[in-house]
């Protein structure tokens, strides 16, 4: 299986300032990198996702960032907005899985 | 628009009984999976199908069966619930494949079932 940590578990920004969270894999194989936001009460959902080709990709507020070298990929989210808080959760999948790996999750809060 | 549903959003029952948790997808996706969530644990996977009849175990499969018999329907088992099952189940269901986005996990909302 793999092994996926993500850092930090809680993270308080103001409102603007920039956000970054930082998962950790174990499977040096593993090809795919998604981020998915869980908003209180509701389901995950996939706000953005890498492939082991590429090193970064942006979408409006958010990007995430790919080190394969190192074995970590990372979600950014700038200029951050209250509808921002929620928990994130990263969930690399290895090569020829059919699964995701999902980390413990990092819940951001943030303050108006 | 994919659209996942489960059977019930909260369920309450008593120790030893037989659970049944149902999970339907309508897009014809050959994967679904099963998840429990609990707080500062994440997702953890019960158990995935990625075609009728066949299934893989995950993480923490002990207590938990599951059954698919349709490729839209895949239902997960508790033969004898305890309390230590109390959480939120969460289901979800994806394409196979390698094409770009078709390892997308759709979540089902879920359901809240407490073992009393």
């Amino acid at each position: 299986g793999e092994n996926v940590e993500q850092h930090p578990s809680t993270l308080s920004v103001q409102e603007g300032d920039s956000a970054v969270i930082k998962c950790t894999y174990s499977d040096s194989a593993s090809n795919y990198f998604p981020w998915y936001k869980q908003e209180l009460g509701k389901r995950p959902q996939l706000i953005i996702d890498i492939r082991s080709n590429v090193g970064e990709k942006k979408d409006q507020r958010i990007a995430v960032t790919l080190n394969k070298t190192a074995k970590h990929f990372s979600l950014h989210i700038t200029e951050t907005q209250p509808e921002d808080s929620a928990v994130y959760f990263c969930a690399p999948k290895p090569a020829g899985a059919n699964n995701l790996f999902f980390g413990t999750g990092t819940r951001l809060t943030v303050i108006p | 628009d994919v659209k996942v549903t489960q059977s019930s959003r909260y369920l309450v029952k008593r120790t030893g009984e037989k659970v049944f948790l149902e999970c339907v997808q309508d897009m014809d996706h050959e994967n679904m999976f099963w998840y429990r969530q609990d707080p500062g644990l994440g997702l953890r996977l019960i158990y995935f199908s990625y075609d009728v009849k066949m299934k893989e175990k995950g993480d923490i499969p002990e207590g938990y069966s599951v059954s698919r018999e349709k490729k839209e329907r895949f239902s997960l088992i508790l033969e004898s619930a305890s309390t230590n099952q109390t959480s939120m189940y969460l289901c979800a269901s994806s394409l196979w494949g390698t094409g770009m986005g078709s390892y997308e996990q759709y979540f089902g909302p879920g359901t809240r079932l407490t073992v009393t």
